[in-house]
């Protein structure tokens, strides 16, 4: 079935330091995988997505690794600030339905000063 | 500014007290979805729609419905809540042309 596993549930780093989180997807024909960020009391927030035909993706201290053999991707945080704590989502675009985004459960990252 | 808006943001009810939530995006996008989020679950699709008159059942519908006359406007309605509805829920909304999903600041229900 359709299902995005992410990993860790929680991360905690310190200022300076490089966080990662980890997904993995099911459906080998996905090809859209953005990721989002939820600060308290918002929606989520797109910062940076990765298609396919693509195997790396950087925007600034963040980048996007996909390796599509093994149906995961990776969302890299260089450089860490306190204002990069929040939730992150990573997704992934099934094609059994219009842009249906199959959302994991969520990485809580608290980076400490 | 482009948005997306959802009222109320906060709902405290009983149960089998009828209600409505109500989304609007101001992009002129074709396509709105629901989703609830809920610890441990990340975000679940209740519904969506890919334009006017044409909606169509998520992973989550059970207990949903929903509408789209306008283009701009996709509420989503609660006949009889229940508890188990309790949730924070999300309206999103992307174009036909890009995969960006853009989403509202959420509607925390509670329902007793």
């Amino acid at each position: 079935g359709e299902n995005v596993e992410q990993h860790p549930s929680t991360l905690s780093v310190q200022e300076g330091d490089s966080a990662v989180i980890k997904c993995t997807y099911s459906d080998s024909a996905s090809n859209y995988f953005p990721w989002y960020k939820q600060e308290l009391g918002k929606g989520p927030q797109l910062i940076i997505d990765i298609r396919s035909n693509v195997g790396e993706k950087k925007d600034q201290r963040i980048a996007v690794t996909l390796n599509k053999t093994a149906k995961h991707f990776s969302l890299h945080i260089t450089e860490t600030q306190p204002e990069d704590s929040a939730v992150y989502f990573c997704a992934a675009q099934f094609k059994t339905g219009f842009q249906k985004l199959v959302f994991g459960t969520g990485t809580r990252l608290l980076v400490s000063p | 500014e482009a948005q997306v808006t959802q009222n109320p943001r906060y709902l405290i009810t009983v149960t089998g007290k009828k209600l409505t939530v109500t989304c609007s995006q101001n992009m002129n996008h074709e396509y709105m979805s629901w989703y609830r989020q809920d610890p441990g679950l990340g975000l679940r699709q209740i519904y969506y729609s890919m334009n006017v008159e044409v909606t169509d059942k998520g992973d989550v519908p059970e207990g949903y419905k929903v509408s789209r006359k306008e283009k701009r406007n996709f509420p989503l309605i609660l006949e009889s809540p229940s508890p188990n509805q309790t949730s924070l829920y999300f309206c999103a909304s992307s174009s036909s042309h890009t995969d960006t999903q853009y989403f509202g600041p959420g509607t925390r229900l509670t329902v007793l």
